[in-house]
C-alpha cells in the first residue's frame, strides 16, 4: 500500500541558509500534518492543513512557513536556519468525512535536517 | 485535551504479554484514547484506540477501565521487533485533529 513520501530524506544545511521539505501524502488523503522531533525529544506537532486551508498551528517557529498544493503534497520552508533546528521532521497524512474512519494519522519516515 | 501520565520505561521478556499502563484522570466523555508507538527513529505508527469498550485488533488490545480514567495497551506476545516508545494519547473527535505526543513509555524487550 501507499505509504507517507517525505523528501529529502537527509538534509544538510548552514547556519542562516534555508531548507525546504516536501511531503507527499497518501493518495486521497486531504490532510497533512507536520512534526518535529529534536534528539531524544518527542514529536512536537508544527503545523496542519486540510484542503489546502491551514486548520491548525501549533509550535512553528515564524521563520517557518508551510503550504499545501492543489494535489495536496505539502511543503515544510525553514529560513535563516538555526543550529536548534537539526532535527528529524515528520509529516503525516489523514483522510476526514464522515462515517467510518479511526482518525489515524499515517506517518512518514521524516527528514533528518542537520544545520552546522 | 486530557493530559496522560505513563511510566517512564518499562522491561518485557520476549514472548510474554506486555501490559503498558496509562493514566487519564481528567479525560472528558468525548475523549478518545490512542495508542501509537515509535521504533528508533522512524516516523510513529498507529496501534489501536477506543472510547469506552475494550479494542482488540491484529497487534494489541486496549483495555479501558469503567470510569475511563486508566487503560492499559496490552502486546500478548512480545517480539524484540516490540522495542519503541509506547505513546498513549488522550483526543477529541479523531477526524482532522492532531495528535499531541507526551512522555511516552520506552518499552524494552529482551530476549
Amino acid at each position: 500500500a501507499a505509504g507517507v513520501i517525505q523528501s529529502p530524506r537527509h538534509l544538510i544545511k548552514e547556519k542562516r541558509e534555508t531548507a525546504t521539505l516536501k511531503c507527499y501524502p497518501i493518495p486521497r488523503h486531504d490532510t497533512v500534518y507536520w512534526y518535529q522531533q529534536g534528539p531524544g525529544q518527542d514529536p512536537q506537532f508544527l503545523i496542519s492543513f486540510y484542503e489546502k486551508m491551514q486548520s491548525d498551528k501549533g509550535s512553528i517557529p515564524d521563520r517557518f512557513s508551510a503550504q499545501q498544493f492543489s494535489d495536496y503534497h505539502s511543503e515544510l520552508n525553514m529560513s535563516s536556519l538555526e543550529l536548534g533546528d537539526s532535527a528529524l521532521y515528520f509529516c503525516a497524512s489523514s483522510f476526514f468525512y464522515r462515517g467510518k474512519n479511526t482518525g489515524e494519522l499515517f506517518f512518514g519516515e521524516g527528514s533528518r535536517l542537520t544545520v552546522l | 485535551d486530557a493530559k496522560t501520565t505513563q511510566p517512564t520505561s518499562m522491561d518485557c521478556a520476549e514472548g510474554r504479554a506486555a501490559n503498558l499502563p496509562c493514566n487519564h484522570s481528567t479525560i472528558s466523555g468525548n475523549e478518545y484514547v490512542y495508542w501509537y508507538r515509535q521504533i528508533h527513529s522512524q516516523g510513529p505508527q498507529y496501534i489501536i484506540h477506543g472510547l469506552k469498550n475494550n479494542e482488540t485488533n491484529e497487534m494489541a488490545s486496549l483495555i479501558i477501565t469503567e470510569d475511563r480514567k486508566s487503560s492499559t495497551l496490552i502486546l500478548p506476545h512480545a517480539t524484540l521487533r516490540d522495542t519503541a516508545v509506547y505513546y498513549c494519547i488522550v483526543r477529541v473527535d479523531p477526524r482532522g485533529n492532531k495528535l499531541v505526543f507526551g512522555a511516552g513509555t520506552i518499552l524494552r524487550v529482551k530476549s
